[in-house]
Order: structure tokens, then C-alpha cells, then sequence
């Protein structure tokens, strides 16, 4: 059965700081998501990252996958408190047999203080 | 706005009931896709459907059912509920079956 860790779980940062956000996973797996979600809303798609040595940027966020090391990191820089949001990351179709699903991490939930 | 539609918003009900849930996916994706997310299990995939048919099922109970009609909305269906239900559900969709997952804004389901 595939899991998929996050850590940490809570972050608490400071604006202006850097962190990093980490996703083990524990089969190979083709696709790798990374979605926010605000409270009580939905999720926002932010990275979709399709193969080994992948990295996106998009503003303050970088998303990188490893797949021989079966890891993705959310890296966040100066960071501002638009940010604070709960981060999940997901890994997508890992065999025929489990369809599509994607299997979600716990979250991470970031709050970014003054 | 990703496109894909949900009804209802929120959902009050009591123990033992019945509801059913809605969802439209984008205009051309045929797969749709139902996750539960609750404090204590986290964000879970229900089941999957494409083009009308069932294609993957997760960690759904017997007391759940689902199904995708001919216009590719799909209908969550929830009996007997128990206050464990209480959840966010959402709806998801796909072009094809292995492309990117697009979520609904979702349905809070409250079980009293």
C-alpha cells in the first residue's frame, strides 16, 4: 500500500524566512502534486511534477522531485503571510490496478507571522 | 474557479439518513473522482469513475455508492449515516483517466 509522509506537519515562520517542506513516499510512482488548501475551501492545484530531476517555480514556491529517493520538496523563500495555508502533497497513479487515485499526505499547515 | 460543480454547499442531517451528493465535472473530462476529507482520516480517495463506468474504488464503505450518468455527472450516495460521516467531500475531474485532478469547491456534510 503506498504511503506518503509530509513533514513537518505544523510550520511556523516568520515573513521574510525560508523553509522547506518535505514528502517521502514509499512506491514508485509516476506523478507527484502538490495542492494548497485555505480553510474550508477546496484545493488549488500549485505543481504537478512528472519526472525524475523536476523543478517548478511559481512566486515564492519551488517544488522539486527525486525519484530514485522517492522525495519532493515544497521550498518556500521570503516568506510572506499570503502564504500561510495548509500544503498537501500527492502522488498520482502507481499501478494499473489502483486507477487513478492520488494518495495525499497529511498536510502541512504553514503559518507565516509578521 | 476550476470548473468543476458541486451541490449542495453544506449538508445538515441526521443520524441514519440519506443524501446524495452532486457534482458536474468541466466541460470534456470524463473521469470524475470522490475523496473524503475529515479530521481524523485525513484527505481519502472514494472512488473513481470514466465515462460511466467504475474504475478504481478505495476505502468506500458498503453504506456509500456512487455512479456516473450518460451526461458524465456523477452522484455520491450516502446511507445510514453515522456522525463518523460528518466530512468535507469532494468531487474531482479529469480529462483522461491519468490526467491532472481538478477540484470542486466541495460539500460539507454535517451528521447530528
Amino acid at each position: 500500500e503506498l504511503k506518503v509522509e509530509q513533514n513537518p506537519l505544523f510550520l511556523s515562520m516568520q515573513e521574510g524566512k525560508n523553509y522547506t517542506i518535505y514528502c517521502n513516499y514509499s512506491t514508485t510512482s509516476d506523478r507527484l502534486y502538490w495542492y494548497r488548501q485555505d480553510p474550508g475551501k477546496s484545493l488549488e492545484s500549485l505543481f504537478v511534477l512528472l519526472s525524475n530531476g523536476a523543478v517548478k517555480q511559481e512566486g515564492r514556491l519551488m517544488a522539486s522531485l527525486d525519484t530514485k529517493a522517492r522525495l519532493s520538496t515544497l521550498h518556500i523563500t521570503a516568506a510572506v503571510h499570503d502564504l500561510s495555508a495548509t500544503y498537501f502533497c500527492a502522488v498520482g497513479p502507481y499501478q494499473e490496478t489502483s486507477g487513478s487515485r492520488l494518495t495525499f499526505g497529511e498536510g502541512t499547515q504553514l503559518t507565516v507571522n509578521p | 474557479d476550476s470548473g468543476v460543480t458541486q451541490t449542495p454547499k453544506h449538508l445538515i442531517t441526521a443520524t441514519g439518513q440519506r443524501v446524495t451528493l452532486r457534482c458536474s465535472p468541466r466541460s470534456g473530462d470524463l473521469s470524475v473522482y470522490w475523496y473524503q476529507q475529515s479530521l481524523d482520516q485525513g484527505l481519502q480517495f472514494l472512488i473513481q469513475y470514466y465515462n460511466g463506468e467504475e474504475r478504481a474504488k478505495g476505502n468506500i464503505l458498503e453504506r456509500f455508492s456512487a455512479q456516473q450518468f450518460p451526461d458524465l455527472h456523477s452522484e455520491l450516495n450516502l446511507s445510514s449515516l453515522e456522525l463518523g460521516d460528518s466530512a468535507l467531500y469532494f468531487c474531482a475531474s479529469s480529462q483522461g483517466p491519468w490526467d491532472e485532478q481538478y477540484f470542486g469547491p466541495g460539500t460539507r456534510l454535517t451528521v447530528t
